[in-house]
């Protein structure tokens, strides 16, 4: 069964530093992707960014870059020059396979950015 | 502007009551969803509809119907069967081409409470 494991409940980062948040995955499946969303307290789950399980270099979006390790399966978000806006829930989720193509969520990591 | 707009944004139901969440999206997209997020949770797949007419069961159907007669529109019935529908719910939709392809895009989400 496909599972997505984050073990950070909640992080702390200073603003303008770099921070990481993990992410694990299982998967027999040797096609799959790989997703991260913010989601602030008003609530909306807004897309940051993707990784396909064939892609050969790692994910970027601007300051945020996927650092993919597929033989740990890892799939960690690192989030560069912490601005105050980046505090809120963040959720790694893998799409399963098989057409349904529905999403399976980890349990979040709240980061808080302070001054 | 482009994207997907959910209906109420807080709504309360009543026992015995059928509430429904309105979902529209004008991003041309086949494919929608709605999830169910419970608090510190991550989300699970309630239904989903791949295409006009279509619809199928996720992990937690029970006590929820939906119907997709246009593209555009995706609702979702919370019957009264739903034994425990207090949660926050989120509808996305997701595109089959071009660079947005098998990324899900969510609305605001709905709060629904019971009274």
């Amino acid at each position: 069964a496909q599972k997505i494991t984050q073990t950070q409940p909640g992080m702390f980062v200073q603003e303008k530093e770099a921070v990481t948040l993990d992410c694990t995955y299982d998967t027999s499946d040797p096609s799959y992707g790989l997703f991260w969303y913010k989601q602030p307290s008003s609530g909306e789950m807004i897309f940051l960014i993707y990784q396909g399980s064939y892609d050969q270099q790692n994910a970027t979006e601007g300051r945020y870059s996927l650092n993919f390790q597929k033989a740990r399966k890892s799939a960690n978000l690192v989030i560069s020059a912490s601005q105050l806006g980046d505090s809120a829930m963040y959720f790694c989720a893998m799409r399963a396979p098989y057409n349904t193509d529905k999403l399976i969520f980890g349990t979040g990591t709240r980061l808080q950015v302070f001054p | 502007d482009g994207g997907i707009t959910q209906s109420p944004k807080y709504l309360f139901r009543k026992e015995g009551q059928n509430v429904t969440l309105s979902c529209e999206q004008n991003l041309n997209h086949d494919a929608m969803y709605w999830y169910r997020q419970d608090p510190g949770q991550g989300l699970r797949l309630i239904y989903y509809s791949q295409i006009v007419n279509d619809f199928q069961k996720g992990d937690i159907a029970e006590g929820y119907s939906v119907s997709r007669e246009k593209k555009e529109s995706f609702p979702l019935t919370v019957t009264s069967a739903q034994k425990n529908p207090t949660a926050f719910y989120l509808c996305a939709s997701m595109g089959t081409g071009g660079a947005t392809k098998n990324i899900q895009y969510f609305g605001a989400g709905t709060r629904l409470s019971v009274l």
